[in-house]
């Protein structure tokens, strides 16, 4: 089983600066990862896919990097709707997620 | 449009059994992998089971010989036979398109396992 451990927990970034969060693979998925944003009674929503490819209609200020075991989601500009819980997830072996990160707006 | 449609959930004492179901609209099924993905009440998202286009079905251990993923082709729809039920299945459950990534994600079904 592939642990992805997301840190950190909560991030409190202020109004137009840059939030990065991590996200670490106990093995090696190569670039089989992928980003979720999930607001408070909402469906996730898929941002970056192949750890670096933003999914439709997802904003340029959302980017994602790595491979292998160590990943990162840069949101750049940040606006009050990016406050939301962000979870990486592998696919190269079977599929898991790790377990959030809650994005807060200062 | 792509559209996924969850129903089937509800309350169920522990041990009981639940058959969720996904009405897919704007693809079909039978050719793409399917997922299920649950999130138990103020925490995170947990993988499933998968159906892949060749008919072979994965499961997380935590429901492995409990439940049970099908897909129907005819009605374009994909199940989920839930057997056995503990309290720590209490959870939406999500029927989504899985790419690898989970493309689409239905509106969810909450499943409530309680005495």
């Amino acid at each position: 089983e592939v642990v992805m451990t997301q840190s950190p927990a909560t991030l409190s970034v202020s109004l137009g600066e840059r939030a990065t969060l991590s996200c670490r693979a106990s093995q090696g998925v190569s670039a089989n990862l992928a980003w979720y944003q999930q607001k408070p009674g909402q469906t996730p929503r898929l941002l970056i896919y192949g750890a670096s490819t933003r999914a439709t209609g997802i904003p340029a200020r959302f980017s994602g990097s790595g491979s292998g075991t160590e990943f990162t989601l840069s949101i750049s500009s940040l606006q009050p709707e990016d406050s939301a819980v962000y979870y990486c997830q592998q696919s190269n072996n079977m599929y898991s997620f790790g377990q959030g990160t809650k994005l807060e707006i200062k | 449009e792509v559209r996924l449609v969850e129903s089937g959930g509800g309350l169920i004492q522990p041990g009981g059994s639940l058959r969720l179901s996904c009405a897919v609209s704007g693809f079909t099924v039978s050719s793409n992998y399917m997922s299920w993905v649950r999130q138990a009440p103020g925490k995170g998202l947990e993988w499933v089971s998968v159906i892949y286009t060749s008919g072979s079905t994965y499961y997380a251990d935590s429901v492995k010989g409990r439940f049970t993923i099908s897909r129907d082709n005819s009605m374009n729809m994909v199940h989920l036979q839930m057997n056995s039920l503990r309290v720590e299945d209490t959870a939406v459950y999500y029927c989504v398109k899985d790419d690898a990534h989970f493309s689409f994600w239905g509106q969810g079904t909450l499943v409530t396992v309680s005495s």
